[in-house]
């Protein structure tokens, strides 16, 4: 596609509930990154993926989270037993080659809100 | 620790005014560092990036930003401002892969 596409756009859970929120990258797009952001905040770095091989997962914020990109394209992240503190917007990036400096090209995110 | 910070939380302009906002950097190294815009219910836009070579960088809609290595700042600019370009601007730094982002300042350009 023309740009990253995030899905679902909103997603409400209650707490305990599991969720998994969807990003298709840009086509070629070797690199795909997962950030938070919380309300008034900047977005702050979850982990990242080289093709398949995930080489950074330091930003999760506990083993609740889980992030997969099985065939190097699609990256699905996964929250379990959600909790309140996990509400805030999921945005995906993607990014051409190495990440050592390329542009990051975002998606519109999703809103997850934990009841 | 590495961390990007924008002093300013809102910054008013009227249009047609020039416009700045601010962005100062503390991370190791030679410091890549980005502009992004986002309007509401829209990711992150692309604006502009420093990377090396001239201090003065061309972006995105009219924007440029000037990079000042003694002063560790990365400041967005605009000759004339529009009142489309009010957004929430975000300065960001790369480090080993993952961008650090400041929190944000609202632009608001009036009539």
């Amino acid at each position: 596609g023309a740009g990253v596409s995030q899905s679902p756009r909103y997603k409400v859970a209650k707490r305990g509930q599991d969720v998994a929120l969807r990003c298709d990258p840009i086509s070629g797009h070797v690199s795909l990154f997962w950030y938070q952001q919380a309300l008034g905040q900047g977005p702050e770095f979850l982990t990242y993926f080289q093709n398949e091989a995930q080489l950074d997962k330091s930003g999760l914020p506990s083993d609740r989270f889980f992030a997969e990109r099985p065939e190097g394209s699609v990256s699905t992240l996964k929250i379990q037993r959600t909790q309140q503190e996990d509400s805030a917007v999921y945005l995906c990036a993607s990014s051409y080659g190495e990440v050592s400096r390329g542009v990051q090209y975002f998606g519109a995110g999703t809103r997850l809100s934990v009841l | 620790a590495q961390s990007v910070a924008q002093p300013e939380d809102q910054v008013n302009v009227a249009e047609g005014n020039p416009l700045t906002v601010k962005c100062t950097y503390s991370v190791s190294g030679n410091p890549y560092l980005f502009w992004y815009v986002q309007y509401p219910n829209r990711g992150l836009q692309f604006l502009l990036k420093y990377i090396t070579g001239d201090n003065l960088v061309k972006g995105s809609y009219g924007f440029e930003a000037e990079f000042n290595k003694s002063q560790t700042s990365f400041h967005l600019k605009k000759p004339s401002a529009l009142v489309s370009d009010s957004a929430l601007y975000f300065c960001a730094a790369l480090q080993g892969g993952k961008l650090i982002f400041g929190q944000g300042t609202e632009l608001s350009v009036k009539p």
